[in-house]
């Protein structure tokens, strides 16, 4: 079946430290990946997306995540975080074939401490 | 360009009532689908229209249904109304649907009383 896993509910990181955001997919062919953010009381941000080539990919806000096909992972990354970053962050895949949807993972809450 | 937009922002209804919610996606996109967003549950997928059509269907009871008119605005409507569809229900539109980006609106927040 297939599925998002973020396995951690919570994270809470001092501002300036660095932030890695989990995330594991279960899907026969390689997806389409997607990190979204949602800020308390609004909907949800684009961050970042793979679709193919290099598996390194850069967003906005300073992020970026790898995609991992041997670990079937699509981990987030920020080197220095800032109290702004305070949020919610969804891992996401769209499917690449038959009827095409997106699966999202149930969250993590970021806390970042002054 | 203006972003998704869902009307009402803010409800609340007691059980058993209907509730219906509008999604404008942004100018140009076909595709709109809905979710449900509830604390611990993360975003559970409801249904996609594209063209006026829908193309994908969620795990949801049939109280739950939705449809895409001509201009690709969108509406959902839910049917007795139970506690537990209390939530977050967040539209969202992209130019064909999965493998595009989604750009989400800032949601409908219903409470069922």
């Amino acid at each position: 079946a297939q599925s998002v896993t973020q396995p951690d509910i919570h994270i809470t990181v001092s501002e300036g430290a660095s932030l890695e955001l989990r995330c594991n997919y279960s899907y026969g062919a390689t997806p389409y990946l997607f990190w979204y953010v949602q800020s308390p009381g609004q909907g949800l941000q684009l961050l970042l997306k793979y679709f193919s080539g290099d598996t390194l990919v850069q967003g906005i806000k300073g992020f970026e995540a790898e995609f991992k096909r041997s670990q079937s992972s699509f981990n987030l990354r920020k080197p220095s975080v800032h109290w702004s970053d305070a949020a919610e962050y969804f891992c996401a895949v769209g499917t690449t074939s038959g009827t095409y949807k997106y699966i999202f993972g149930t969250g993590t809450r970021l806390k970042v401490l002054a | 360009k203006a972003g998704v937009t869902q009307t009402p922002r803010y409800l609340i209804k007691t059980r058993g009532q209907q509730v219906t919610l509008s999604c404008s996606p942004i100018s140009g996109h076909r595709s709109v689908s809905w979710y449900q967003q509830t604390p611990g549950q993360g975003l559970q997928f409801l249904f996609e229209y594209f063209s006026e059509t829908q193309r994908n269907k969620g795990n949801f009871p049939g109280r739950f249904s939705g449809r895409q008119f001509s201009n690709s605005r969108s509406e959902m409507n839910v049917s007795t109304l139970e506690l537990g569809d209390s939530a977050l229900y967040l539209c969202a539109s992209s130019l064909e649907g999965a493998a595009g980006e989604l750009f989400f609106g800032e949601g409908s927040r219903l409470t069922v009383l």
